[in-house]
């Protein structure tokens, strides 16, 4: 079974700061993928950044970075100097083959930040 | 190009109405799935499919039905409206192997 843990509900970051959301994950499939997710208080989901479990090189999307830990299944979020619209909630998702085959993707329960002026 | 979209936007429900969520996608992808989001408690999958006439159940599918005729299409099904099913749901949509999830606007519905 394939599984996300997100474990801090809350966080809090000064504006100009970096902050690293935390995510481990769990799978038998060789072969995944790994995204973070933005959820404003408007609700859309906004896609930040992604890694697969081949890929060589930590992800890096501007001011994002996936701090990629393979032997410890963990795919940290890293937000450099932070903004006041980062605050949001942030999920960790993963991409990965069923016993059956089919690839579905599992969320975490997300980390809300708020970025403190 | 439209993306992900979904209708209603919002609805309310009675207890034991029934009702179809729509979701469709014009960027010819593979897979969709559904999610509901509860506070504190992430986005849980419900249902999701891999191509036409290919559907699988997630970790929630209780009380929904889906059925993928067209790529195009991933309705999901509510056949009796309970409370517990109150939420936000999302439609999202992917090819296979995708470096990205395009997600719908959402439907928030609400079951009294």
């Amino acid at each position: 079974a394939q599984k996300i843990t997100q474990t801090q509900p809350g966080m809090f970051v000064q504006e100009k700061e970096a902050v690293t959301l935390d995510c481990t994950y769990d799978t038998s499939d060789p072969s995944y993928g790994l995204f973070w997710y933005k959820q404003p208080s408007s609700g859309e989901m906004i896609f930040l950044i992604y890694q697969g479990s081949y890929d060589q090189q930590n992800a890096t999307e501007g001011r994002y970075s996936l701090n990629f830990q393979k032997a410890r299944k963990s795919a940290n979020l890293v937000i450099s100097a932070s903004q006041l619209g980062d605050s949001a909630m942030y999920f960790c998702a993963m991409r990965a083959r069923n016993s059956g085959g089919y690839q579905k993707v599992t969320f975490g329960i997300g980390t809300k930040l708020q970025v403190i002026p | 190009n439209a993306g992900v979209t979904q209708t209603p936007k919002f609805q309310v429900l009675k207890t034991g109405q029934s009702m179809t969520l729509q979701c469709a996608q014009d960027m010819n992808h593979e897979y969709m799935s559904w999610y509901r989001q509860d506070p504190g408690m992430g986005l849980r999958l419900i249902h999701y499919s891999v191509g036409a006439g290919i559907t699988d159940q997630g970790e929630v599918p209780n009380g929904y039905n889906v059925s993928r005729s067209t790529t195009e299409d991933f309705p999901l099904r509510l056949l009796s409206a309970a409370p517990s099913q109150t939420s936000v749901y999302f439609c999202a949509s992917s090819h296979r192997d995708s470096r990205a999830w395009y997600f719908g606007p959402g439907t928030r519905l609400t079951v009294t």
